[in-house]
């Protein structure tokens, strides 16, 4: 699976906006594009995920670049319960490894009252 | 539907103690996962299962062994602990594991520490 990256930390005003980026430039054409979080001492959870489509759900919107190089995740009004580390994620359907996640650090995202 | 459950959910142990991390999902998931995460760091893969009957070593498997009991059961062993294994352990499944599009779910975590 391809590489991530993505800033290290991040803040957000409450009930703003945020665009956590992640570029993936060596994508393939068959890698999907997941993003997880975990709060606070507690294990990751799913957000979204998408292939090449702009993807939205009840928690987050996905947006991906036309080259899929670069991916955004987009929560429309952050609150505090949205601080968390953020992971953008690569999965492939072959290879090795094809069954695992592979988590970097992620993007810490500090809410501000 | 409980998901993923974990036990115990903190630990302590001496060095050269063994112990055995305990997780079940009942989603009916094929896949199984291990990870270990350290202060500060990203998730490190230990061990998997794709499927029943199959283990396999992820990143850092030195000095665990693993149990796939059942579909729903995936066993943690640390023979002889050490303080290096100082960590906090995730469980998790994913229903098929090769599908990129899948899901994985994760249980709540195990804190343990190896004095």
């Amino acid at each position: 699976d391809a590489k991530t990256t993505q800033p290290n930390s991040m803040e957000s005003n409450e009930e703003e906006p945020v665009h956590l980026p992640c570029n993936h430039s060596t994508i393939s054409g068959t890698d999907y594009i997941h993003w997880y979080r975990q709060l606070p001492s507690q294990g990751p959870e799913y957000v979204i995920h998408g292939l090449t489509s702009n993807v939205n759900n009840r928690m987050a919107s996905l947006a991906i670049a036309e080259d899929r190089k670069s991916s955004t995740l987009i929560l429309h009004r952050a609150t505090l319960r949205d601080a968390a580390v953020y992971y953008c994620i690569l999965k492939g359907d072959s290879g090795a490894g094809s069954y695992q996640l592979t988590f970097g650090k992620g993007t810490k995202l500090s809410v501000i009252p | 539907n409980a998901g993923v459950t974990q036990t115990p959910k903190f630990q302590v142990l001496k060095t050269g103690q063994s112990m055995t991390l305990q997780c079940a999902q009942d989603m009916n998931h094929n896949s199984m996962y291990w990870y270990r995460q350290d202060p500060g760091m990203g998730l490190r893969l230990i061990y998997y299962s794709a499927s029943e009957g199959t283990t396999d070593k992820g990143e850092v498997p030195n000095g665990y062994n693993v149990s796939r009991l059942n579909k729903r059961e995936f066993s943690l062993r640390l023979e002889s602990a050490a303080p290096s294994q100082t960590s906090v352990y995730f469980c998790a499944s994913r229903l098929s594991g090769l599908k990129a599009g899948d899901t994985q779910y994760f249980g709540p975590g195990t804190r343990l520490t190896v004095l």
